[in-house]
């Protein structure tokens, strides 16, 4: 247990729905990040906060696609309109910042979507 | 995009050192080497990360060839506990995304 925690673990949807996950993040790190891994793939960067800023984003994250931190603590993950190319692992890691060269990320478990 | 290559599998007796090797030709002088391990089903863990210097902790070593190009990690005792996807990845001293890759999948065999 890295200390990230991610809810829910899993969630199936039907095609259209809208789905939020959220992520808990080591209460003292200011970094948060958010992968997508498909079945055989590594985890693919989505997009990162500092704080409550969102200061990167991939272009895989398409405007269905939309992420919060409103506090700079936990972040939520909202895609609307599912399509079924969106089952996916969606993880979460957060960073402390601080020293860049020791800014390795801790991983939540992740939340398995699949889209009906 | 992932700057590295990796075997896409290898098998390692238990008991025995796993050594995983990664190429990095293009490295640059300001990125690091990161290893991470995914078990299955479960979100990535830290195992270590270095520059130019080899690096031991207390999971593994890891070897960094004088150019930098190539790196090795190191399991010095290989459990069944050790079987998972492990990816070697650079990234420069700023930046913020890491680029996974498919990894390596180990197999311990008991």
């Amino acid at each position: 247990d890295t200390g990230v925690s991610q809810d829910p673990r899993h969630k199936i949807t039907k095609r259209g729905q809208n789905v939020t996950f959220r992520c808990d993040p080591i209460s003292e790190h200011n970094r948060l990040y958010w992968y997508r891994q498909t079945l055989g793939q590594g985890p693919e960067f989505l997009t990162y906060f500092q704080n409550e800023a969102q200061l990167e984003k991939s272009r895989l994250l398409s405007d269905r696609f939309s992420a919060e931190r409103p506090k700079g603590s936990f972040s939520t993950l909202e895609i609307q309109r599912t399509e079924q190319g969106d089952s996916a692992m969606y993880l979460c890691a957060s960073s402390p910042g601080g020293r860049i060269s020791y800014n390795e990320q801790f991983f939540g478990p992740g939340t398995r979507l699949t889209v009906l | 995009d992932a700057k590295t290559t990796q075997p896409p599998s290898m098998d390692c007796a238990e008991g025995r050192a796993a050594n995983l090797p990664c190429n990095h030709s293009t490295i640059s002088g300001n990125e690091y080497v990161y290893w991470y391990r995914q078990i299955h089903s479960q979100g990535p863990q830290y195992i270590i990360h270095g520059l130019k210097n080899n690096e031991t902790n207390e999971m593994a070593s890891l070897i960094i060839t004088e150019d930098r190009k190539s790196s090795t990690l190191i399991l010095p005792h290989a459990t069944l506990r050790d079987t998972a996807v492990y990816y070697c990845i650079v990234r420069e001293v700023t930046g913020n995304q890491f680029y996974f890759g498919t990894g390596t999948s180990l197999t311990v065999i008991p």
